[in-house]
């Protein structure tokens, strides 16, 4: 079955700090999309990355960095130095490639993060 | 360029009453996705159609009923609505080429409140 888990419901942080957002996932597909949005107050969703299944190589975005473990199923969000601006909901979601290929995402429950200044 | 654009906004309907969500897209893309959004639950799948003329269940399908219009429009439609679909519903596609997987492209949403 298909699951992704983000444990941290709420993150608090002051401005400048840095701060890493949890991502867990089950899947028993060997091709799979990996993704994380962000939804700040106003309630689109954005679309900050996507990672497949066979690149491990971690990658960093101007603050933005992402940590991809196969052997622990993680797929963990950092923010460096963090800004005002980085309140939001963040959402890590699974796609499964497999025979099917439907693209559907699979969502965690999200974690709101508050950055105070 | 508007790229995915759902109406109505916000809703507010009683008991029992009927409505259809609207979504339009102008990406050129084969795959579109109905989704809901509750405090605390992540979005959760209602359906999908992977392109025109198919449509599947998702996750959560009771008590919606969908139609793939054309390769633009998707619309969701709640035949009697229950307290329980109060939500943000959000409409997304993605390109749908085989084995991609691209990132979905999300409609502003339409927040549905039922007394």
């Amino acid at each position: 079955a298909q699951k992704v888990t983000q444990a941290q419901t709420e993150i608090s942080v002051v401005e400048k700090e840095d701060v890493t957002l949890d991502c867990v996932y089950e899947t028993r597909d060997t091709t799979y999309y990996l993704f994380w949005y962000k939804q700040p107050p106003s309630g689109e969703l954005v679309f900050l990355i996507r990672r497949n299944s066979f690149d491990e190589q971690n990658e960093i975005s101007g603050r933005y960095s992402w940590n991809f473990q196969k052997s622990t199923s993680s797929f963990n969000f950092t923010i460096t130095a963090s800004q005002v601006v980085d309140s939001a909901v963040y959402f890590c979601a699974l796609s499964e490639a497999g025979s099917s290929n439907t693209g559907k995402l699979i969502f965690g429950q999200g974690t709101t993060l508050q950055v105070k200044p | 360029n508007a790229g995915v654009t759902q109406t109505p906004k916000f809703q507010v309907l009683k008991t029992g009453q009927s409505m259809t969500l609207q979504c339009a897209q102008d990406m050129n893309h084969n795959s579109m996705y109905w989704y809901r959004q509750d405090p605390g639950m992540g979005l959760r799948l209602i359906y999908y159609s992977a392109s025109e003329g198919t449509t599947d269940k998702g996750e959560v399908p009771n008590g919606y009923n969908v139609s793939r219009l054309n390769k633009r429009e998707f619309s969701l439609r709640l035949e009697s609505a229950a307290p329980s679909q109060t939500s943000v519903y959000f409409c997304a596609t993605e390109q749908g080429a085989f084995y991609s997987n691209q990132p979905q492209h999300f409609g502003d949403g339409t927040r549905l409140s039922i007394l």
